[in-house]
């Protein structure tokens, strides 16, 4: 099974400020690569597909990168709204994985 | 517009079957594969198996054993049945979807699932 690396656990943050999240695979995932927001008692929503696509109706300040194995989630100008944990999801072979999630708070 | 929606019972009895309906509306089960997901309380997400648009069915290995996915397409539902559950499997369980693009688009409320006498 393809394991998937999030780092960091927890991210402490300040509004307006760019931030990056990481997503390491044990192996190339090629850019089957999907990124996921979850708030408390919610399900989890869909922010990018493939890497770097955006999704309709997802704000711009999120953006993703990245191919093979290294992976970026990255949110330019963090807004309080943001405060979340994050996932991503590989797509590349079966099971599909998720990584352990990285947590956003407030510094 | 799209929605799913998980059904089931709250609580399971220690070494019982669960047994989850994920409803769908606003789109076909056979043209969309459903997956269930689950969450264990504070938890990350696991992917445990899906039901594909042809009606094939694919498993994690780690719960293939205890794991069943089935459908039926007249009333637009997909079933879980789980067998000889422990208290770990307590969490909450998700239906979702893609379209063999391997990203969910859309995802159910979630229903939540405690294991305990």
């Amino acid at each position: 099974d393809v394991v998937l690396t999030q780092s960091p656990a927890t991210l402490s943050v300040t509004p307006g400020e760019r931030i990056s999240l990481s997503c390491r695979a044990s192996e190339s995932v090629d850019t089957y690569l999907h990124w996921y927001q979850q708030k408390p008692n919610e399900s989890p929503r869909l922010l990018i597909k493939y890497a770097s696509q955006s999704i309709s109706g997802i704000p711009s300040r999120f953006s993703g990168s990245g191919s093979g194995t290294d992976f970026t989630l990255s949110i330019n100008g963090v807004e309080l709204e943001d405060l979340s944990i994050y996932y991503c999801q590989q797509g590349n072979s079966l099971p599909h994985t998720f990584g352990a999630g990285t947590k956003l708070e407030l510094k | 517009q799209v929605q799913l929606k998980e059904s089931g019972p709250g609580l399971v009895q220690p070494s019982q079957t669960l047994s989850l309906t994920c409803t769908v509306s606003g789109f076909s089960l056979t043209s969309y594969n459903v997956h269930w997901v689950r969450q264990p309380p504070g938890k990350g997400l696991e992917w445990m198996g899906r039901m594909r648009y042809n009606g094939d069915t694919s498993y994690n290995s780690a719960l293939k054993s205890r794991l069943s996915i089935s459908r039926d397409t007249s009333k637009n539902q997909v079933f879980l049945k789980m067998n000889s559950l422990q208290t770990d499997d307590t969490g909450t369980y998700y239906c979702t979807r893609d379209q063999d693009n391997w990203y969910f688009d859309f995802w159910g409320p979630g229903t939540m699932v405690t294991v305990s006498s």
